[in-house]
């Protein structure tokens, strides 16, 4: 299967750290990735993991991958205003040039 | 240049109208595709051009029609859209094989009237 799935919405406060989480059913699965959007905007590659690993880290951004699971999150570190989008999780299936979406979660940073 | 370009950035058309989107990338990359995406939902793919050979197609009406005249050129044809048609039809590229970042141009918001 190809179902991608993420908790639709999730609300911090600037400072704070976010954790976003992502299923995903197909484990042949190559690279896991996080894409950022901002309204009216087209997306954004924030980081990727390959998927023989188990954890990345790129300046305030951590990708933990559980391959078991199949679950994959982003952690964003300090959040701020700044960060309010929707994130989306995206993993790209062996063999082909598909990449398949998660559902997205909306990230809202309060004050 | 690191930079997918799309035009135009908004587009009303009429459903008897015949329309095209463009899509612009000088990164070298030889993959290229569009996908579709409605309000707050995930982008869905349509196209995917590989050395500019169409290598998936998924199961896109035929009011759509993709071209891929060059390694750089990506465009998305449009004719007799129906009012669901409207979204915002988002162009990609990467490099070609498994895994490869795709780098997304800011996309094009298409309303059928």
């Amino acid at each position: 299967g190809e179902d991608v799935e993420q908790s639709l919405f999730l609300s911090v406060r600037e400072g704070d750290s976010s954790v976003i989480n992502c299923t995903y059913t197909d484990s042949s699965s190559t690279y896991l990735y996080w894409y950022k959007q901002e309204p009216g905007a087209g997306l954004q590659l924030l980081t990727y993991i390959f998927s023989n690993m188990d954890m990345k880290q790129d300046q305030r951004l951590t990708v933990l991958l559980n391959k078991k699971d199949k679950h994959l999150s982003l952690r964003i570190a300090d959040t701020q205003t700044g960060d309010s989008a929707i994130y989306f999780c995206a993993e790209s299936l062996y063999n082909t040039d598909k990449l398949i979406f998660g559902t997205g979660t909306r990230l809202q940073v309060f004050p | 240049d690191t930079e997918v370009t799309q035009t135009p950035k908004h587009l009303v058309m009429g459903m008897t109208n015949k329309k095209s989107l463009k899509c612009e990338q000088h990164m070298g990359h030889r993959a290229m595709y569009w996908y579709k995406q409605k309000a707050k939902k995930p982008p869905e793919l349509m196209f995917v051009y590989s050395y500019e050979k169409l290598s998936i197609n998924e199961s896109v009406p035929s009011r759509f029609s993709p071209e891929c005249p060059n390694s750089s050129l990506l465009n998305l044809h449009l004719h007799a859209l129906q009012p669901e048609d409207s979204a915002l039809y988002l162009c990609a590229s990467s490099q070609v094989g498994q895994g490869e970042k795709l780098f997304f141009g800011s996309g094009t918001q298409l309303s059928v009237l």
